[in-house]
């Protein structure tokens, strides 16, 4: 069973254009949500931890927020340079490795 | 060093060669993680260490894949007998330790394309 799910697959913006990234997920004790940003040929970069509900935080235009069952990854005012595909990912209820969502590609156009 | 990193960067092999991907760690991190990324999908677990041990291989995909740790630094991820569904990039992050929680850094990854 799918712990984390990204929505949508894909998001195409324009620039100036704000939206927001969903992911939802499934552990019982939650220990950390991260977000990363992946661009094409490189591995993923880290971007946030958030570890309670209403625990926000923010990086130029970006800004994580959690709930109890989710998070948003809000970009305000996008610009081209954001276009990557935004991970997010949590530890299991057992095990190490972070379990990852498949990613929203997201595309700003100028 | 100041980053993961990885080695080689892009590697095309035949069906049925061996291949070995090398990781070097963020130094003074004791957690190593390998997992795979194929076109399209999304990271798939395959391997942890803590320290030179390997606590979880669970996402090992058969035997023909193995890893191991050195001096508790240096990883490599080997796959014997290689078929063209194992083309794809082989990423390797560390983390300080291996407590959930913490934060993992991915190095570029090793791109594997079998023919």
């Amino acid at each position: 069973e799918d712990q984390v799910t990204q929505s949508p697959e894909a998001l195409r913006l324009q620039e100036g254009e704000s939206s927001s990234l969903n992911c939802s997920y499934t552990v019982s004790g939650l220990r950390g949500l991260f977000w990363y940003r992946q661009d094409p040929g490189k591995g993923p970069e880290f971007l946030f931890t958030l570890y309670s509900a209403g625990e926000e935080k923010e990086k130029e235009r970006l800004k994580a927020t959690l709930t109890k069952k989710e998070s948003f990854l809000h970009i305000t005012a996008p610009k081209p340079e954001d276009s990557a595909t935004y991970l997010c990912a949590v530890p299991p209820d057992s095990g190490y490795a972070l379990n990852f969502g498949k990613g929203t590609s997201l595309l700003v156009t100028p | 060093g100041a980053g993961v990193s990885q080695s080689p960067s892009n590697k095309v092999t035949e069906k049925g060669k061996d291949v070995e991907l090398r990781c070097d760690p963020i130094s003074g991190h004791t957690a190593l993680y390998w997992y795979r990324q194929s076109l399209g999908q999304g990271l798939e677990f395959l391997i942890y260490f803590q320290g030179n041990s390997a606590p979880d291989k669970s996402g090992l995909p058969s035997d023909r894949f193995s890893a191991e740790r050195t001096g508790g630094s240096v990883s490599t991820l080997t796959i014997q007998r290689t078929q063209q569904e194992d083309s794809a990039v082989y990423l390797c992050a560390s983390s300080f330790t291996g407590s959930s929680g913490n934060t993992i850094y991915f190095g570029e990854g090793s791109w594997l394309t079998v023919v």
